[in-house]
């Protein structure tokens, strides 16, 4: 599976759009972005995925670059409840998760 | 959709006891399930996989005879911690895959997780 890198750390106003880049620029034609976050003292929960398309549902929208060697997830109104660890992980199809140390994206007032 | 629940949420028990945790897909029927463990401060760790009906493969590094995996049906899966000690303390996480369609990527989705201390 393609490694990714993510910052590790990320500051947002509440409101404001959040958004959390991931680089995979070793990703694989047959490999999916996927997004998860993990609020403190929770297990994980999926935000979203994508193949190449962009991507948008309820919580958020997935931003795939053209060489889909990297993409940026965005919140588009942050809240403080969206405080949380965020985790971008590429993998192939019915593959494994791999976490890394993801993102921690801390909502502010 | 897509809740998965895990089940006890916490528990405290002696060193040399075995524990059961159980995972269970509420509203989707589950090929897959995975368990993961989480130390302090630390990334998840997968410690195997589960399909319905056959063996847990289990990741390099975990002991197949101290953690029993069991996935008897679509939506239940149970891990038992066998003979724990205070060194398998840990946050212990299940996620389950769906059958959905395409299979090929049908996201994890994971429990509330069960935090186990071993006195």
């Amino acid at each position: 599976d393609a490694k990714t890198t993510q910052p590790p750390s990320m500051d947002c106003a509440e409101g404001r759009a959040a958004n959390l880049p991931c680089n995979h620029s070793t990703i694989s034609g047959n490999e999916y972005v996927y997004w998860y976050r993990q609020i403190h003292s929770q297990g994980p929960q999926y935000i979203i995925h994508g193949l190449k398309n962009n991507e948008t549902n309820e919580m958020a929208s997935l931003i795939i670059t053209e060489d889909r060697k990297s993409s940026t997830l965005i919140l588009p109104h942050a809240t403080l409840r969206d405080t949380a660890v965020y985790y971008c992980i590429v993998t192939g199809t019915a593959s494994k998760l791999t976490f890394g140390t993801g993102t921690r994206l801390q909502v502010t007032l | 959709g897509a809740v998965v629940s895990q089940h006890p949420s916490w528990v405290i028990c002696k060193s040399g006891t075995s524990v059961k945790i159980e995972c269970r897909s509420l509203d989707f029927q589950a090929t897959t399930m995975f368990w993961y463990r989480q130390f302090p401060k630390q990334s998840l760790m997968l410690m195997a996989t589960s399909n319905e009906g056959s063996k847990a493969t289990y990741e390099q590094g975990v002991e197949k005879d101290k953690f029993l995996i069991n996935h008897a049906s679509l939506t239940l899966s149970t891990l038992t911690v066998t003979s724990a000690h205070p060194e398998d303390s840990s946050f212990y996480i299940c996620s389950a895959r769906g059958r959905g369609v395409p299979y090929s990527n049908q996201p994890q989705h994971f429990g509330d997780g069960t935090r186990l201390s071993i006195l």
